[in-house]
């Protein structure tokens, strides 16, 4: 069975803050993908990265970057100076090799007030 | 146009009311999705299609019915809703079912049920 743990149920932080935020997977699968989505208030989810099981390299993206360690299985999500636009909700989701259904975690909301 | 678009925005209907929800995508995907999203919960998939075929259904009661008329549009027709199917209804794409793509979501559709 494939979990997605996203312990951290709400942050607050103050603009120009960094933040970042946890997911813990479990598969038992050898090829799996991992993903984070951003759900901001008006209702949409966007799309912000997709991290297959043979890359463990980190990614940046301008003020994102992400921690991918099988070792720990771990995909955290780390915002630099963060911004009020980033005030979302954040889901990090697993999905087997071959299965078109995104396990994902409860969501944290990340709040960044002025 | 990496868009997924979805009408209407917002749908307020009776428990006897029969209504639509309508999602289309002009990014040529095969995979078409619906999900159900309540407050403070992940997306929960209900139904998936393949090449405009059924390939996946959650156990959804038959009070939802999808359809798919061709490859860029997809329905979900609603008869005899209850309260508690109140919810954010989110359409997503993909390329296929296969390992390729990532899904896009478009806004929602936020049904209350009277």
């Amino acid at each position: 069975a494939q979990k997605v743990t996203q312990a951290q149920t709400e942050i607050s932080v103050v603009e120009k803050e960094d933040v970042t935020l946890d997911c813990v997977y479990e598969t038992r699968d050898t090829t799996y993908y991992l993903f984070w989505y951003k759900q901001p208030p008006s209702g949409e989810l966007v799309f912000l990265i997709r991290r297959n099981s043979f890359d463990e390299q980190n990614e940046i993206s301008g003020r994102y970057s992400w921690n991918f360690q099988k070792s720990t299985s771990s995909f955290n999500f780390t915002i630099t100076a963060s911004q009020v636009v980033d005030s979302a909700v954040y889901f990090c989701a697993l999905r087997q090799s071959g299965y078109s259904t995104l396990t994902f975690g409860k969501g944290t909301m990340l709040l960044v007030s002025p | 146009d990496t868009e997924v678009t979805q009408t209407p925005k917002h749908l307020v209907m009776g428990m006897t009311n029969k209504k639509s929800l309508k999602c289309e995508q002009h990014m040529g995907h095969r995979a078409m999705y619906w999900y159900k999203q309540k407050a403070k919960k992940p997306p929960e998939l209900m139904f998936v299609y393949s090449y405009e075929k059924l390939s996946i259904n959650e156990s959804v009661p038959s009070r939802f019915s999808p359809e798919c008329p061709n490859s860029s549009l997809l329905n979900l027709h609603l008869h005899a809703l209850q309260p508690e199917d109140s919810a954010l209804y989110l359409c997503a794409s993909s390329q296929d079912l296969s390992d390729v793509g990532e899904q896009f979501f478009g806004p929602g559709t936020r049904l209350t049920v009277l």
